[in-house]
């Protein structure tokens, strides 16, 4: 699986779109971009995922970038239920495991 | 459906004691994955199994630890003899081919 780079932390500002980038500069034709999510706590929650097109699900947008070198993750409108770790994952279609790395800390401030 | 259950929520056990964690996927989930959290490594994949056959056990530690999954409907990590540096949060998911992994709650492993 390709590697992925994102910043340590965020801020955002609660009712604020946060913007979660990341880099995955490696990433093959036939690897789709996935987004996670983990509060403290908890186990991790799937967001959304998208190959080439940008992506919108009731949680969040996904937009990926023409070369589908980097991609960022849309939160529209911040709570404070959002502050949590989120995770950029490059995968190959089903079938193969995948790794969490380090992940962005996002905070919404209230 | 009740997601994907862990149990026990929390177990602290001493040195040298043998740890059972246990896991219930989503009935219908074919794939059952085991995760280790700590905060120097991050979430670490220790092992998946596909329709209750280990397909990678590469992530495991050590002979320490073993998995097991009976049947389509529970899985065991097990621990023997557990160390102070086994403690973590373990998780387990679940999914279906295509899909997306769904994650337990985890286990607070504390190993004194």
């Amino acid at each position: 699986d390709a590697k992925t780079t994102q910043p340590p932390s965020m801020d955002c500002a609660e009712g604020r779109a946060a913007n979660l980038p990341c880099n995955h500069s490696t990433i093959s034709g036939n690897e789709y971009v996935y987004w996670y999510r983990q509060i403290h706590s908890q186990g991790p929650q799937y967001i959304i995922h998208g190959l080439k097109n940008n992506e919108t699900n009731e949680m969040a947008s996904l937009i990926i970038t023409e070369d589908r070198k980097s991609s960022t993750l849309i939160l529209p409108h911040a709570t404070l239920r959002d502050t949590a770790v989120y995770y950029c994952i490059v995968r190959v279609a089903p079938g193969n495991q995948f790794y969490f790395g380090t992940g962005t800390s996002l905070t919404v401030i209230p | 459906d009740a997601g994907v259950i862990q149990s026990p929520r929390h177990e602290v056990t001493e040195m040298g004691q043998e740890v059972t964690l246990r896991c219930k996927p989503i009935s219908g989930h074919n794939s059952l994955f085991w995760y280790r959290q700590t905060m120097m490594r991050g979430l670490e994949l220790l092992i998946y199994f596909n329709n209750n056959v280990p397909i990678d056990d590469s992530g495991m530690p050590e002979d320490r630890f073993s998995a097991k999954m009976p049947n389509a409907s529970f899985s065991t990590l097990k621990i023997q003899p557990s160390e102070p540096r086994d403690s973590a949060v373990y998780f387990c998911a679940s999914r279906t081919p295509g899909q997306e992994k769904y994650f337990g709650p985890g286990t607070r492993l504390t190993v004194t």
